[in-house]
C-alpha cells in the first residue's frame, strides 16, 4: 500500500520569509505523480503544484517550488515571500498512474499560518 | 463552468437514517472518488470509480455505498449513519490520463 506522511502538522511564518513543508511517501512502484494540494478556510481544494516522476527537473509554479528527491522518496513544498492568502491547509498527494486504477492518496496535512 | 457539483453542502442525520449524498460532473471525467476528511487524518479514499460501471473500494468503505450509472453521477450512499460517519465528504473527479483531480466543495454531515 501507499503511503504519504507530512510531519508537520502545524507551521507558522512572517510574511514576505520563506517557508517548505516537508512530504515523505512509501511506494515500489516507478511511475507516479505528486501534488500538493491548497485548502483555504472556505474548504475548496485547489492544486497547488504537481511533478511527475519521470522528470528530474522540479516544478515550479510562481512562488511556488518543490525539491522532488527520488531516491530518498521526498517531496518538500518551498513557498517564497509567503502571503496572508497562503493561510490554508497543505495536502501532499500521491497517485500511481495505472490506467483505470489510479487512486489519489493523501498525507495527513500541515497547517501554515501566515503571520502579518 | 459547474466543474463538480457536491449537494447538499450541510446535513444533520439522526443515528441510524440513511440518505445519499450526490455528486455530478460535467467535464467527462471517467474517474471519480469520494474522499472523507477528518481532523488529523487528512483525506481518506471511501469509494473510487474509474469508469462508468465500475466502483472500488477503497481506505474506508464500512457504511456506505456507491454506483455509477453514468459518467455524470456518482452517488454516495450512507446505509444507516452512525455518530463515527460525521465528517465533511469531498467527491473529485479526474480524467483518465491526466492526473489533475477536480474536487467539488464538500458537504458538511453531522450524525447526531
Amino acid at each position: 500500500a501507499q503511503t504519504v506522511t507530512q510531519s508537520q502538522p502545524e507551521m507558522s511564518v512572517q510574511e514576505a520569509e520563506t517557508v517548505t513543508l516537508s512530504c515523505t511517501y512509501d511506494t515500489s512502484e516507478n511511475n507516479y505523480y505528486l501534488f500538493w494540494y491548497k485548502q483555504p478556510p472556505s474548504r475548496q481544494m485547489i492544486l497547488v503544484i504537481r511533478q511527475e516522476a519521470y522528470k528530474q527537473q522540479n516544478a515550479t509554479e510562481n512562488r511556488f517550488s518543490v525539491n522532488f528527491q527520488k531516491a530518498a522518496k521526498s517531496f518538500s513544498l518551498k513557498i517564497s515571500d509567503s502571503q496572508l492568502g497562503d493561510t490554508a491547509m497543505y495536502f501532499c498527494a500521491f497517485m500511481i498512474v495505472n490506467f483505470g486504477n489510479e487512486k489519489l492518496t493523501f498525507g495527513t496535512g500541515t497547517r501554515l499560518t501566515i503571520i502579518p | 463552468n459547474a466543474g463538480v457539483t457536491q449537494t447538499p453542502k450541510f446535513q444533520v442525520l439522526k443515528t441510524g437514517q440513511s440518505m445519499t449524498l450526490q455528486c455530478a460532473q460535467d467535464m467527462n471525467h471517467n474517474s471519480m472518488y469520494w474522499y472523507r476528511q477528518d481532523p488529523g487524518m487528512g483525506l481518506r479514499l471511501i469509494y473510487y470509480s474509474a469508469s462508468e460501471g465500475t466502483t472500488d473500494k477503497g481506505e474506508v468503505p464500512n457504511g456506505y455505498n456507491v454506483s455509477r450509472s453514468t459518467t455524470e453521477d456518482f452517488p454516495l450512499r450512507l446505509l444507516s449513519a452512525a455518530p463515527s460517519q460525521t465528517s465533511v465528504y469531498f467527491c473529485a473527479s479526474s480524467p483518465r490520463g491526466d492526473t489533475e483531480a477536480f474536487f467539488g466543495q464538500g458537504t458538511r454531515l453531522t450524525v447526531v
